[in-house]
Formats: C-alpha cells, sequence, structure tokens
C-alpha cells in the first residue's frame, strides 16, 4: 500500500460543484501538504499544516479550503469550483530533509 | 521573477547520452538542494539531495550545486529509456522546522532508444 494515499484519483465535476479531495498517510508524519501542479508552473502550494490544530495557506489559497481531522489525514475543498482550478492535485507529507507524495489528483472543472 | 527557475524542455536525446538539467534561484538563504523525479501519472519521488555547494555521486546521478552563482545542476550519464520524466529541482533553507521546500518548474525528458 502506498504510504500517502489520494481519492479520487480522477474527478470531473461542473462548474460552481462543491468537492473535496482526500489524502491519508501512514507515515506518521505531523506536516501535511496539499500542492497544484500546472503544465509549466510546477508545484505551488496550496495549504499545509504542521498538526491536527496549525492550518496555514499557501501561495495559492484562494478558491480553496482544507481540513485536518487528525495526524494521518488532511482534505481539500473546493467550496465552488471553477475551470481554471482544472489540474492535478498532490498532497504530501515531509521531513525536514524528504517529501512524500501521493498519486495525485487529476481534477477537471466543466 | 520566480524564486527558482527551470528549463520547462521538454528535452529528447537519444540512448547513451549526457544529460544535464539545470536550476537557477534568487533566495540566498537556499543551502538544502533536492532533485525530484517524476514519472508519469505518479507523484514526485526523491532522486538526490546535497547540502550547500559541491557535487554529489549516486550511481549515473551527479547532483552539483554552485552557491556563489546561484545555480544547481543534475547530471545524467549513460541515459536510459527508463530516465525519461520529468525532473523537478527543489530546495529549502536549514534550520527551521517549518521550512517549506520551493519546486522549480520541471524539465521533461525523453531518453529515446
Amino acid at each position: 500500500d502506498a504510504d500517502v494515499t489520494q481519492t479520487p484519483r480522477n474527478r470531473i465535476t461542473k462548474t460552481g460543484k462543491r468537492i473535496m479531495l482526500e489524502c491519508s498517510q501512514t507515515k506518521g508524519h505531523d506536516r501535511m501538504y496539499w500542492y497544484r501542479q500546472d503544465p509549466g508552473l510546477g508545484l505551488q502550494l496550496i495549504y499545509y499544516s504542521f498538526d491536527v490544530k496549525d492550518i496555514n495557506k499557501g501561495e495559492i489559497s484562494d478558491g480553496y479550503s482544507v481540513s485536518r481531522q487528525a495526524q494521518a489525514k488532511f482534505s481539500l475543498s473546493l467550496e465552488s469550483a471553477i475551470p481554471n482550478q482544472t489540474a492535478l492535485y498532490f498532497c504530501a507529507t515531509k521531513t525536514s530533509t524528504e517529501a512524500f507524495f501521493g498519486q495525485g489528483t487529476r481534477l477537471t472543472v466543466v | 521573477q520566480k524564486e527558482v527557475e527551470q528549463d520547462p524542455g521538454p528535452l529528447s536525446v537519444p540512448e547513451g547520452a549526457i544529460v544535464s538539467l539545470n536550476c537557477t534561484y534568487s533566495n540566498s538563504a537556499f543551502q538544502y538542494f533536492m532533485w525530484y523525479r517524476q514519472y508519469s501519472r505518479k507523484g514526485p519521488e526523491l532522486l538526490m539531495y546535497t547540502y550547500s555547494s559541491g557535487n554529489k555521486e549516486d550511481g549515473r546521478f551527479t547532483a552539483q550545486v554552485d552557491k556563489s552563482s546561484k545555480y544547481i545542476s543534475l547530471f545524467i550519464r549513460d541515459s536510459q529509456p527508463s530516465d525519461s520524466a520529468t525532473y523537478l529541482c527543489a530546495m529549502s533553507a536549514v534550520g527551521n522546522y517549518g521550512q517549506n521546500f520551493v519546486f522549480g518548474p520541471g524539465t521533461r525528458l525523453s531518453v529515446l532508444p
């Protein structure tokens, strides 16, 4: 089993719909991250969390929210999806020297 | 100017070629430098890391850091089709537990048999 698991792997949703992407990890790390990846832009940080009570905005948090339900679970929500949120989304955990990524969720907003 | 710049490619080379992948950065506080490899439909995975300046070799891969020029490189010798992937550089300052990694946009490499 993967150390960092994302669900769903693929999702197509309509403009205006609320959608949640889920992430769980078995590595026991405190730090968890959500990134989006777009061609030519690389990985952009959306939100990150150092523990259940510590949530921080990244560089592109507008239009997104997160919930850290437990040390192992970190979910990302799009409250009202728009087409320019179409992207590949990655959850990651991190030590001081390495980031561990999930397989990614390909989200398409039509 | 982005904090980390990387030639997005794509880069196509024949099998056996030497490949050079490069990143430049602007933050002089960066001291920890990494290369991640991302295969299609997968998440990135750490390939190599190095602290401060100098070279580090691991098999066919060599990571090089020139802090005076704010420039890092990854060299792949005897490239193989299995090396075809997107390569992302990443870096951070050290000494701060909460320090996040800053990623380059990635270079897509194709090694042709």
